[in-house]
């Protein structure tokens, strides 16, 4: 089975950077998912990585290590819009269903 | 940028009649999937669907539920018999996996479905 773990909540200052973990507990691996969600509104695709080290993407980077089962999403220069749930998902290996952790609520503050 | 559509934005049904939720998926993708938000928890994960017909489901994805292509571009998902705990955010989804195993999901505003 797979098993994903993030905190519930974290409060970060507008411009700063903040670091979401995410570990994961798998039978397999066969690549993870960030996604970012507002309240109300639907997933949005943020990074994948399926090899260890880090993937930048403008503000956001995402990490992984495999060996540890462990993944972080870096977020720089924190905005406002920021303020949301960042999910991060695995694909079980060999299938096309994906599990979802229970997400991160990020609140930004001026 | 093409988008997944789905059908309406909100339903409200009466307790133990059927739904039918409605998507119509990004033109060129080929995996299709059904995901819930209750209120406040995880996604989770329902269905997928690929060739016109289902290649992965989880355990609450039951007879109660099924899912139809029944043209080119809609997807949907029926429920039967509605109870008080199917109330939830439906999320459909999308990919075009031929492209890569790392293309991402595409998803619907989803439907906020409330049983009363």
């Amino acid at each position: 089975g797979q098993n994903i773990d993030q905190p519930t909540e974290m409060t970060a200052t507008e411009g700063a950077i903040v670091q979401i973990n995410c570990t994961y507990q798998t039978s397999g691996f066969n690549g993870l998912f960030w996604y970012q969600q507002h309240a109300g509104e639907a997933p949005t695709f943020l990074s994948y990585n399926v090899l260890d080290g880090l993937e930048e993407k403008g503000r956001f980077s995402s990490f992984l290590s495999r060996s540890k089962g462990y993944s972080y999403l870096l977020l720089k220069e924190l905005q406002m819009k920021d303020s949301a749930s960042y999910l991060c998902a695995v694909r079980d290996p060999g299938t096309y269903k994906y599990i979802f952790g229970t997400g991160t609520r990020l609140k930004v503050l001026a | 940028e093409p988008e997944v559509t789905q059908t309406p934005s909100h339903q409200v049904t009466q307790m133990g009649q059927e739904v039918i939720l409605r998507c119509v998926p990004i033109s060129n993708h080929l995996y299709f999937y059904w995901y819930r938000q209750i209120l406040g928890q995880k996604v989770e994960f329902l269905v997928s669907f690929y060739n016109n017909e289902i290649s992965e489901k989880s355990e609450i994805f039951d007879d109660q539920f099924s899912v139809e292509r029944p043209d080119g571009s809609n997807f949907t998902l029926k429920i039967r018999s509605t109870k008080l705990e199917d109330s939830a955010m439906y999320f459909c989804a999308s990919s075009d996996p031929d492209r890569g195993s790392n293309q991402p999901q595409h998803f619907g505003d989803g439907t906020r479905l409330s049983i009363l």
